[in-house]
């Protein structure tokens, strides 16, 4: 089944702990982002990918840190995570362009980041 | 820089009702437009797409859209609401423009439905 893996689907840690959430996709897709949502402000981009060794910020990157050594994985790292980083997560996947950006994204099911 | 409104919040119909959510965007070159819905719990799934063949999108769970140039608008409707379409709605749209081909999102419309 073609799709967006998320790990963990909960998570509760304290002020600095550093953490890392998975995500894979076996889709071969190009494209990979990160995405939080919060409550009236829906989906915000922290970063995106796209290709193996090619990320960028989106809009709210503080904070935050991504790899993509490999085309399936691309996991998001709290070096020192705060509580205002609590949030809903979302990754997500696209094959790209040309054709690939009229698919739209695929998502993962989500993580819910809770920093106490 | 690019954006996409998504004009209400909440938007509360009664079951058998016309739902009718809207968006706008900003650009005067047409984007690839989505509409993704995202039901309790659960990540966002598309609904459907724009992609500058037919002006009218029809997507799954009888919801189309509408591509209008004119009003930059890509409004989602559904003639007749079920129980099961209470969720958020969200608008999002890619502009071509600079190769990063990264859709940005409205910040979502929570679809309530009333029996």
């Amino acid at each position: 089944e073609a799709q967006v893996t998320q790990n963990p689907r909960y998570l509760i840690t304290v002020t600095g702990k550093k953490l890392t959430v998975t995500c894979s996709q076996n889709m071969n897709h190009e494209y990979m982002s990160w995405y939080r949502q919060d409550p009236g402000l829906g989906l915000r981009q922290i970063y995106y990918s796209m290709n193996v060794e090619v990320t960028d910020k989106g809009d709210v990157p503080e904070g935050y840190k991504v790899s993509r050594k490999e085309k399936r994985n691309f996991p998001l790292i709290l070096e020192s995570p705060s509580p205002n980083q609590t949030s809903l997560y979302f990754c997500a996947s696209s094959l790209g362009p040309p054709g690939g950006v009229g698919d739209g994204y695929t998502f993962g099911s989500g993580t819910r980041l809770t920093v106490v | 820089a690019q954006s996409v409104t998504q004009l209400g919040s909440h938007v509360s119909v009664s079951e058998g009702a016309l739902v009718l959510l809207r968006c706008n965007y900003s650009s005067s070159v047409p984007p690839y437009l989505f509409w993704y819905v995202q039901y309790p719990n659960q990540g966002l799934q598309l609904l459907l797409k724009y992609t500058s063949a037919a002006t009218l999108v029809k997507g799954i769970n009888g919801f189309e859209a509408e591509f209008k140039k004119s009003e930059t608008s890509f409004h989602l409707t559904k003639p007749s609401a079920h129980m099961s379409d209470a969720a958020e709605y969200f608008c999002a749209v890619i502009y071509a423009s600079g190769g990063s081909y990264i859709p940005t999102f409205g910040r979502g419309t929570s679809l309530i439905v009333h029996p």
